[in-house]
């Protein structure tokens, strides 16, 4: 079956310092999610992607879908305090009945 | 008000004790899913609906069921609650329609402690 590894698990930067998650699959997807959650909070969608090599931004915030469709990244540029939580990508190998797995996390955390 | 409700938010219980989380939503969506979220873990789904009578086992469903009343509500069971079914549960929908996979809506949560 599908197996994802998200990396890294944890990840502490200086405010104003870039930082990037990683997704990576065993198998080939048909797309992949991105899913903010704040501490205290419940997780949140982000984004979603689909095409192969897809790119797409929001603000400071840059999403890869690789171009074999087994990897996606989260860019976030110049990270503010306001970027804190665990973020989830939340991979789709496709098929007539789509069900969500989520990858275990990056939380990020910001020194201000 | 929100689109997915969670209840009971908060549940302290024994060893034992059967308890019921449940989870209603006004966003019309035919699917519905229990996870559950354990630090270093992520969220692991228990359960997943995409109509009322379509009731499907995810990935950790050993001690839980759960009942879709209505296309609104679906509910999560511990028949038998142990400690290590202390965690956060998470109710959450979503919509076909709305893209290949259809981006998930969560509820708040219900942190559940097993003593």
């Amino acid at each position: 079956g599908q197996q994802v590894m998200q990396i890294p698990q944890y990840q502490h930067v200086q405010e104003g310092e870039d930082f990037t998650t990683y997704c990576n699959s065993s198998t080939t997807l048909s797309n992949i999610q991105w899913y903010k959650q704040r501490p205290g909070g419940h997780p949140v969608f982000l984004i979603q992607l689909v095409k192969s090599g897809e790119v797409k931004k929001q603000k400071r915030l840059t999403f890869q879908f690789g171009e074999a469709k087994k990897n996606s990244s989260l860019h976030i540029t110049a990270t503010q305090t306001t970027d804190v939580g665990t973020y989830f990508c939340a991979p789709n190998s496709g098929g007539s009945n789509y069900k969500l797995t989520f990858g275990k996390g990056t939380l990020l955390t910001v020194n201000p | 008000d929100a689109d997915v409700t969670q209840t009971p938010r908060n549940r302290i219980t024994k060893t034992g004790k059967r308890i019921m989380l449940e989870c209603s939503q006004t966003k019309g969506h035919d699917r519905m899913y229990w996870y559950r979220q354990d630090p270093g873990l992520g969220l692991r789904l228990i359960y997943y609906s995409f109509d009322v009578k379509d009731i499907n086992k995810g990935e950790i469903s050993d001690g839980y069921s759960v009942s879709r009343q209505a296309q609104a509500k679906f509910s999560l069971s511990l028949e038998s609650a142990i400690p290590n079914q202390t965690a956060l549960y998470f109710c959450a929908t979503s919509d076909p329609g709305t893209g290949a996979a259809g981006e998930l809506f969560f509820g708040e949560g219900s942190r559940l402690t097993v003593l």
